[in-house]
């Protein structure tokens, strides 16, 4: 089955450092990726969308400047926090699709502490 | 624009005990419809989807959904739960209409199962 790998999968840094979250489609090219996050016992919210090759489609309220995402090949992306500060401490997921399939695979998740 | 509403928030329920979660959806277009299941700390795991064809979809370990279209919803049921079925679930839906292919939550509801 399709397997998506996530690291790491906590990370605590320090007010101001910047912190890379790679994803990693294991045995499928992903066409498209997308990263999410999640707040204490609340929903997923999409972040942005990246393709393969172009830049990446940000949602409404999310920083581009602040959450870099490049994807470079067909099997990985990153997220890139810049300048973290407290309020971006979250839970932050990567999924991956392959066109023409109708399935998403989720990342196990990356538990972000900004300190 | 898509939305997913999930009604209930947390179900408590007893073991061996039937248990329904609902799912209602909103959108112009027709959808896809999936089903999800997160555990502590851990990203999300398919439970099932729906794509077409017959609307009672069907998981492996027990859960069962069916797609009602005049009713626009998708909710997920199982006649007997477990103990380990105690997690958060999360309806989600998309469209794959226009190059479309984002995949929006809703609330998700947090399961106990008690015994």
């Amino acid at each position: 089955g399709a397997v998506v790998s996530q690291h790491p999968s906590r990370v605590i840094c320090k007010s101001g450092t910047s912190v890379k979250i790679e994803c990693r489609s294991l045995d499928f090219q992903a066409t498209t990726m997308f990263w999410y996050r999640q707040f204490p016992k609340q929903s997923l919210m999409l972040m942005a969308t990246s393709n393969e090759g172009s830049k990446a489609t940000y949602e409404q309220g999310v920083e581009k400047d602040k959450f870099l995402i490049n994807h470079a090949s067909l099997t990985l992306s990153t997220l890139t926090v810049t300048s973290a500060h407290p309020e971006d401490s979250s839970f932050y997921i990567c999924s991956a699709r392959k066109d023409g399939n109708y399935g998403y695979t989720f990342g196990s998740g990356t538990r972000l502490t900004v300190v | 624009a898509q939305s997913v509403t999930q009604l209930d928030s947390q179900v408590p329920v007893f073991e061996e005990a039937p248990v329904e979660l609902r799912c209602n959806y909103s959108s112009s277009v027709s959808v896809y419809l999936f089903w999800y299941v997160q555990y502590p700390n851990q990203g999300l795991q398919l439970l099932l989807k729906y794509l077409s064809g017959s609307t009672l979809v069907e998981s492996i370990n027990g859960f069962e959904a069916e797609f009602n279209k005049s009713q626009t919803s998708f909710h997920l049921r199982k006649p007997s739960v477990h103990i380990s079925d105690t997690a958060e679930y999360f309806c989600a839906v998309t469209s794959f209409s226009g190059g479309y292919n984002k995949l929006i939550f809703g609330a998700g509801t947090r399961l106990a199962v008690h015994p």
